[in-house]
This record gives C-alpha cells, sequence and structure tokens, in this order.
C-alpha cells in the first residue's frame, strides 16, 4: 500500500522558471491538500481539494495553481517560480470516519529557488 | 480556527514519560484536538484526536478537562526514537482547514 506519493522528491529551478508537483493517494480519499513547510516553522496550507474537479484557496496561495482532473491525483503549479517559494512541499490526503479526521502526509518535495 | 500554544521545545531522558500541552482558550463546541509527529525530512503522523476526557491508543494518551480549553499529550516511556516535532491541531468537525502551529521540539537524551 502506497499511500500517498509525491514526485519529484528533489527540485532546483532558476527564478522565473515553472514546474509541476505531483501528488497522488491510492487509499481512495476524497480530501487532498497542498503545504509548505519552512524551516523551524510549521505546515501552511497552500490549497485544498474536496473532490475530483474541486480546488479552493488556504492560507498562502498567491504564486501557486492547483487541478485535481482525477480523484487520486493532486498537483501543484508554480507559473513562474521565485526565491521565497523555496521551501519543502507536502501533500496530504484526509481519511473521514464519522467526526474523525486522519492526514495521511507524502515524503515532500524539497525546492529549491536560485 | 482556534489558535493553539504549546512549548517551543522540551527535553527528556529515556524511559520517562513526557507531558506536551497545548492550550486552546477559543475552542468551539464541535471542535475536535488532534495530535501529529514529525520527524526531520518526513511529513507529519497521526497519533492521537480527542473531543474530551481521556483517549488512549498503542503510542500515546490524549487528556482533555472539562473546560477543553487545554489538552496534553502524554508519551510514556519515551525512547530516543521519539525525537521530533509535535503538533497540536484544533479541527472544527466539518470545516476542511486545518491549522499548524510551530509544534513542540522533543528532544530524549540518552
Amino acid at each position: 500500500n502506497a499511500g500517498v506519493t509525491q514526485t519529484p522528491k528533489f527540485r532546483v529551478l532558476k527564478t522565473g522558471q515553472s514546474m509541476t508537483l505531483l501528488c497522488a493517494q491510492d487509499m481512495n480519499h476524497e480530501y487532498m491538500y497542498w503545504y509548505r513547510q519552512d524551516p523551524g516553522m510549521g505546515l501552511r496550507l497552500i490549497h485544498y481539494s474536496v473532490g475530483e474537479g474541486t480546488t479552493a484557496k488556504g492560507e498562502v496561495p498567491d504564486g501557486y495553481n492547483v487541478s485535481r482532473l482525477k480523484k487520486q491525483n493532486f498537483l501543484l503549479g508554480l507559473e513562474s517560480a521565485a526565491p521565497s517559494q523555496t521551501s519543502v512541499y507536502f501533500c496530504a490526503s484526509i481519511k473521514k470516519e464519522g467526526q474523525k479526521n486522519i492526514q495521511y502526509f507524502g515524503a515532500g518535495t524539497r525546492l529549491s529557488v536560485l | 480556527l482556534a489558535k493553539t500554544t504549546q512549548p517551543i521545545s522540551m527535553d527528556s531522558y529515556e524511559g520517562q514519560e513526557v507531558n506536551i500541552t497545548c492550550s486552546h482558550n477559543n475552542i468551539a463546541t464541535n471542535d475536535y484536538i488532534t495530535w501529529y509527529q514529525q520527524f526531520p525530512s518526513q511529513g507529519p503522523r497521526f497519533i492521537i484526536q480527542g473531543y474530551k476526557t481521556k483517549v488512549t491508543n498503542e503510542v500515546a494518551s490524549l487528556f482533555i478537562p472539562a473546560d477543553r480549553k487545554s489538552s496534553t499529550l502524554s508519551l510514556p516511556r519515551v525512547s530516543l526514537s521519539d525525537t521530533a516535532v509535535y503538533y497540536c491541531l484544533v479541527v472544527k468537525g466539518g470545516t476542511y482547514k486545518y491549522i499548524f502551529g510551530t509544534g513542540t521540539r522533543l528532544k530524549v537524551l540518552a
């Protein structure tokens, strides 16, 4: 059982370049999330999706776009990368059991923008 | 969403019980308290969730007093492998947004 898989694991970009981060989950979860984590900080929510074809803004959405064309995949795009977007990006899918919510995280993507 | 406050860091020795307290003064009636653990270079991992009183699972216990304005994560007999950052979250039932604070850095010493 793979759980949540993120690709790539590492990436170095130059300012202005674009890229897409892929998150895939095999648990049939409806909800998927993208976070970023800066050194010594907690996670901040970028965008999220509550189902196929839906997306919504989180706490820090500027400079990012997302798409959820298939239930199992959630893509995070950077159209024009900036050094301020250097961070570790985590994807999560959420299992809901009544009022109980459990987030399952991927291993992260380390992105450096030079 | 209720804001949480935790100690920035804690040190403990192997074999000791560790209690990490989280303050959430403006918790709402239908909010749940959830704790996650994060090791370096890994994504957070769910530890435990509760609404009131006490919840126990195979790795931890969660104590929530009657007023629910705070909660305490208890880790019995910690080992070196419990060195990690522990996050307390207050999750509103039916909401979609989750707020992670800066967490508590627990260091377990030999």
